[in-house]
């Protein structure tokens, strides 16, 4: 299995640019989460869906922030517009509903907002 | 919500001793309790888990623990190598009103140092 896989691995954009990150889930997973990891306040839950379903969105800092899941395969997390302040790694997980309890992490995508 | 506690944030150790890293939570409802290790430039991996219905579990040299009415969990390393160090996080899941899906929230991490 290739397991999750988050692109691009790394982006450096100006503030006040559109950022969009991508993720496919491991294949026959269900449940997609999307995170922030900062120094400062570790590890965030941003958003998470089952069946392509936003179910919680409460970890998601503010409107700039956007999140979709057009089918089981493929999911976007976009800033509009950008703030330094959004610099961090972004990871993307995923689980099963057989194993829903397990989460999978990808790479993760290392964004510079300067 | 869930609030977990983890301590120590760093933990140096010398090869062959033994590491353990220690999480409290706040929600009693909690069932669901993982292990990541986070390596340098990658995504957490996860380690081991404990669900709430057993109080410890191990595989080979890495062992957890759960103390329920104490809402605290641990983390055992035995014979630590040097491949060992990395930052370790503790995470709880939220009982999530018996669905089968529930957020994990994160401890702060233990930066583990396994000395040759």
């Amino acid at each position: 299995d290739a397991g999750v896989i988050q692109s691009p691995r790394h982006e450096v954009t100006e503030m006040g640019q559109e950022v969009t990150l991508r993720c496919k889930p491991i294949s026959g997973h269900n449940s997609l989460f999307w995170y922030r990891q900062t120094m400062m306040r570790g590890l965030e839950l941003l958003i998470y869906f089952n069946n392509n379903v936003p179910i919680d969105d409460s970890g998601m800092p503010e409107d700039r922030f956007s999140a979709k899941m057009p089918n089981a395969s493929f999911s976007t997390l976009k800033i509009q517009p950008s703030e330094p302040r959004d610099s961090a790694v972004y990871f993307c997980a995923s689980s099963s509903t057989g194993k829903a309890y397990e989460q999978y992490f990808g790479p993760g995508t290392r964004l510079t907002v300067t | 919500g869930e609030n977990v506690e983890q301590h120590p944030s760093t933990l140096s150790v010398q090869e062959g001793d033994s590491a353990v890293i220690k999480c409290t939570y706040s929600d009693s409802a909690s069932n669901y309790f993982p292990w990541y290790k986070q390596e340098l430039g990658k995504g957490p991996q996860l380690i081991i888990d404990i669900r709430s219905n057993v109080g410890e579990k191990k595989d080979q040299r890495i062992a957890v623990t759960l103390n329920k009415t104490a809402k605290h969990f641990s983390l055992h390393i035995t014979e630590t190598q040097p491949e060992d160090s990395a930052v370790y996080f503790c995470a709880a899941r939220g009982n999530a009103g018996g669905t089968s899906y529930g957020k994990l929230t994160f401890g702060q991490g233990t930066i583990l140092t396994v000395h040759p």
